[in-house]
């Protein structure tokens, strides 16, 4: 079954412990990104990747650091969390090109940082 | 810089009628995709429907359908026959053509009454 799959789907931790959350997919997709979503601002980017070892920031990368060591995976890292990076996390991934435009959801981790 | 703009935070309709959600962008671009993305409890993100700007045509899926205005830079969701399963989170959503990234709009909380 394609598909994008995020461990942990919750994580608890506190203020400056240092996380990873991972992302994988199945399909060969050589774009990837991570999405936060946050409560009246919907999704916003974060870092994307258009191939192994291409990485680069979205709209909201300070405090995330992302890497792309092999096609499959694209953990995100978080060094010091803060509370403010409490939110919900999105991998997706998706062939480029025009012709295949379907971005692919994980389904999502649920980060609390106290 | 995109921009979507959702104005509805929330709405609700009776089961088994009709509901319009609203959402407008900005962009200085010509051809582009946009999306609505539904969000059930589950948080999964699921692809709704999807309209190619250079298509003057209205995208239907089943029940699901978009007045797209292209002009007026809008692109509203029709949901006719509205059902209990259709209760969810609505993103409307933009993509340059040529480029992976997604922008979101803030979102809209649909509740189906019985």
């Amino acid at each position: 079954e394609a598909q994008v799959t995020q461990n942990p789907r919750y994580l608890i931790t506190v203020t400056g412990k240092k996380l990873t959350v991972t992302c994988s997919q199945n399909m060969n997709h050589e774009y990837m990104s991570w999405y936060r979503q946050d409560p009246g601002l919907g999704l916003r980017q974060i870092y994307y990747s258009m191939n192994v070892e291409v990485t680069d920031k979205g709209d909201v990368p300070e405090g995330y650091k992302v890497s792309r060591k092999e096609k499959r995976n694209f953990p995100l890292i978080l060094e010091s969390p803060s509370p403010n990076q409490t939110s919900l996390y999105f991998c997706a991934s998706s062939l480029p090109g025009l012709a295949t435009y379907e971005q692919y959801f994980g389904p999502g981790t649920r980060l609390t940082v106290t | 810089a995109q921009t979507v703009t959702q104005s509805q935070p929330e709405m609700s309709v009776q089961e088994a009628e009709t509901v319009t959600l609203s959402c407008t962008y900005d962009t200085s671009e010509s051809d582009y995709y946009l999306f609505w993305y539904k969000q059930p409890p589950s948080r999964q993100m699921i692809l709704v429907i999807r309209q190619e700007a250079y298509k003057q045509q209205n995208a239907t899926e089943n029940r699901f359908s978009v007045n797209f205005q292209k002009a007026a830079k809008s692109f509203s969701l029709k949901i006719s026959d509205s059902q209990l399963g259709d209760a969810a989170m609505y993103f409307c959503a933009y993509r340059r053509k040529g480029a992976q990234k997604l922008v979101f709009g803030q979102g809209t909380r649909l509740t189906i009454n019985p």
